[in-house]
């Protein structure tokens, strides 16, 4: 079972708009570990964030901020004054206590000039 | 440091050959596994491992297998393969423990005909 749900395939916006990808998680464990990557066309995975399940502070680094809500098992991600530069696939994950990282489907973000 | 070194880049094989996946990382992780990402799909787990000597299955374990002899590799041998075995494959390594975000090589592209 998915436990990971990415439910935007792909998102379309013109620069400088505000995007935002949504991402809903399934666990059982008190203690997990909730993860975002980017995937820009050239292929490679890089690692933006990561939250422990213990801490439900946002964050904000640059033009990215990231909310994390228990309540709704939601860990969303916003790109503020988007570029083309953030035109990627950008993948959410969650790791429990055992150490598995599991992904969503991930989101294209495409940004058009 | 290199970091995670994944060969070869791509790959063209035909149905039934076998071939091996070579992953080397240098950063001294316990924790490595291999993934293979299809469209629409994410990432999904097909091996991994928690130290040398030690492996497990993932999601999707038919038609690989693997092992960790040492630290430092953990390759991933293709017995027979198949079209459905077409793919983009990962691997990733990281400290054992969860809270650690796990480091990519660039991937290999594996088309099987």
């Amino acid at each position: 079972a998915q436990k990971v749900t990415q439910a935007q395939t792909e998102i379309s916006v013109v620069e400088k708009e505000d995007v935002t990808l949504d991402c809903v998680y399934e666990t059982r464990d008190t203690t997990y570990y909730l993860f975002w990557y980017k995937q820009p066309p050239s292929g490679e995975l890089v690692f933006l964030i990561r939250r422990n399940s213990f801490d439900e502070q946002n964050e904000i680094s640059g033009r990215y901020s990231w909310n994390f809500q228990k309540s709704t098992s939601s860990f969303n991600f916003t790109i503020t004054a988007s570029q083309v530069v953030d035109s990627a696939v950008y993948f959410c994950a969650l790791k429990e206590s055992w150490g598995k990282l599991q992904f969503g489907a991930g989101t294209q973000v495409v940004v058009t000039p | 440091n290199a970091g995670v070194t994944q060969t070869p880049k791509f790959q063209v094989l035909k149905t039934g050959q076998s071939m091996t996946l070579q992953c080397a990382q240098d950063m001294n992780h316990e924790y490595m596994s291999w993934y293979r990402q299809d469209p629409g799909m994410g990432l999904r787990l097909i091996h991994y491992s928690v130290g040398a000597g030690i492996t497990d299955q993932g999601e999707v374990p038919n038609g690989y297998n693997v092992s960790r002899s040492t630290t430092e590799d953990f390759p991933l041998r293709l017995l027979s393969a198949a079209p459905s075995q077409t793919s983009v494959y990962f691997c990733a390594s990281s400290y054992s423990g969860s809270h650690t975000e796990a480091f990519f090589g660039q991937g290999t592209r594996l088309t099987v005909v």
